[in-house]
């Protein structure tokens, strides 16, 4: 059973970094796109970007560039999503989800980390 | 980015009665490889979300038989064909064929 199990709510203050991660198991995980979603207070959902961890080639949606860096060990099948310099309009729900069909889909979804900033 | 557009985005329901929710894209969804790349997802309050369609029709595993997909082109739409309590959420459209892959507002479900 694929499985992706994010890393336990945080709560920064402006300013701050941070790194959040999502750990894969049940698949070969360096085989699969892993793509990061923002979902904020009471709103939709929007892609922020993807990285293949079998070689770390890593796309951003143009909305994220520059904003965000995403990453990933293969070694210990983790992803990882982090912020330099954390803003208040960062306060989100973000998932991880896996991506197949040469990303172009979607079947698996972590459970979510809720990151809130506030000083 | 392909803009998705979902209606209604609130859709009060009986129970047992038929909900129909239409996805509408800014371009045409038709991949290269003659695939559409369409997603239908469900999130329920306080849950992430589940794939309950992809590729325009395909129902995912463990899925119930009530909810179908159809659609081509730049139009589409998930039916629930009777509406019972656990199908309270909000659903998303999602099409993958457009980088970055872009979804629908939602369209909150709610029993009247």
């Amino acid at each position: 059973e694929v499985q992706l199990v994010q890393s336990g709510a945080e709560v920064k203050k402006p300013g701050e970094s941070l790194k959040i991660s999502c750990k894969g198991s049940g698949y070969s995980f360096s085989s699969y796109w892993i793509g990061w979603v923002r979902q904020m207070p009471g709103k939709g959902l929007e892609w922020m970007g993807i990285i293949y961890p079998g070689d770390s080639d890593t796309r951003y949606s143009p909305s994220f560039q520059g904003q965000v860096t995403i990453s990933a060990d293969k070694s210990i099948s983790t992803a990882y999503l982090q912020w330099g310099s954390l803003r208040a309009s960062d306060t989100a729900m973000y998932y991880c989800a896996r991506r197949v069909a040469g990303f172009k889909d979607v079947d698996s979804w972590g459970q979510g980390t809720l990151v809130t900033v506030s000083s | 980015d392909v803009v998705m557009t979902q209606s209604p985005l609130s859709l009060p329901v009986t129970l047992g009665q038929p909900a129909s929710i239409s996805c509408r894209s800014s371009q045409s969804l038709v991949y290269s490889d003659g695939n559409t790349y369409l997603n239908w997802f469900q999130q329920r309050p306080g849950q992430s979300p589940r794939r309950l369609i992809y590729k325009v029709s395909n129902r995912d595993s463990g899925v119930p038989e009530r909810f179908s997909g159809s659609g081509s082109g730049t139009d589409f739409t998930l039916k629930i064909s009777r509406v019972e309590a656990e199908d309270v959420g909000v659903y998303y459209c999602m099409q993958g064929s457009h980088w970055p892959g872009t979804f629908g507002q939602g369209t909150k479900v709610e029993i009247k």
